[in-house]
């Protein structure tokens, strides 16, 4: 399968720990995305790349949040010292530049602080 | 502020029924996704459309964009249990090309 893929589904972490978050995109595509989701909203946006360029990083909730794809294939997204109110599902989606309004989600993970 | 609205918020429907669900927004798209998500799934594409006036059927399911690209509507044929779950509408803005707005979803759920 050559979907998009995020590891791991789900992280129970303690507050204030660090996580990180792994997603690959579908090979061929340049563009990546990265959501969260709450119950009961959809997707909000938090950033995007085109290849290894983050393009938009103004929607990341706080400076505690952080993305990179240094090779312009995986990237990472890196919450430090975790709240409480981080707990959501965070979403990973790729697409074609020229086709960037088409997204094609991974599996998400489901992070839980306590 | 949520620029893009879907009604009703939840659905609750017997198998064989019919329904419409709706997405709705004061601002002008360049196109619009309907995405359907399982709980603890991410989204799946399911259309996308990108003319004003457009109607696109899969299946059972049949999408239309407004006139005026600030609407859609998702209607449903003879639902199936198979068709519960979140269904999403993402609209691409036409001064924001590459960013994509989501709406909160309807929560369909099909009983047998």
């Amino acid at each position: 399968d050559t979907g998009v893929s995020q590891d791991p589904r789900h992280k129970i972490t303690k507050r204030g720990q660090n996580v990180t978050f792994r997603c690959d995109p579908i090979s061929e595509h340049n563009r990546l995305y990265w959501y969260r989701q709450t119950l009961g909203q959809g997707p909000e946006f938090l950033t995007y790349f085109q290849n290894e360029a983050q393009l938009e990083k103004s929607r990341l909730l706080s400076d505690r949040f952080s993305a990179e794809r240094p090779k312009g294939s995986f990237s990472t997204l890196e919450i430090q010292r975790t709240e409480q109110g981080d707990s959501a599902m965070y979403l990973c989606a790729s697409s074609f530049t020229s086709a960037g309004r088409e997204q094609y989600f991974g599996p998400g993970t489901r992070l839980t602080v306590t | 502020t949520q620029l893009l609205e879907q009604s009703p918020q939840f659905l609750s429907i017997q198998e064989g029924e019919n329904l419409t669900v709706y997405c709705n927004s004061s601002s002008v798209f360049s196109s619009l996704q309907w995405y359907r998500q399982e709980p603890g799934e991410g989204p799946v594409l399911l259309v996308t459309v990108v003319t004003g006036g457009e109607v696109k059927k899969l299946k059972r399911l049949t999408f239309q964009f407004g006139d005026a690209r600030k609407d859609s509507s998702l209607h449903i044929t003879a639902a199936q249990p198979g068709d519960t779950g979140l269904y999403l509408c993402a609209g691409a803005k036409e001064t924001s090309y590459d960013k994509v707005i989501f709406g909160p979803g309807t929560s369909l759920s099909v009983i047998p």
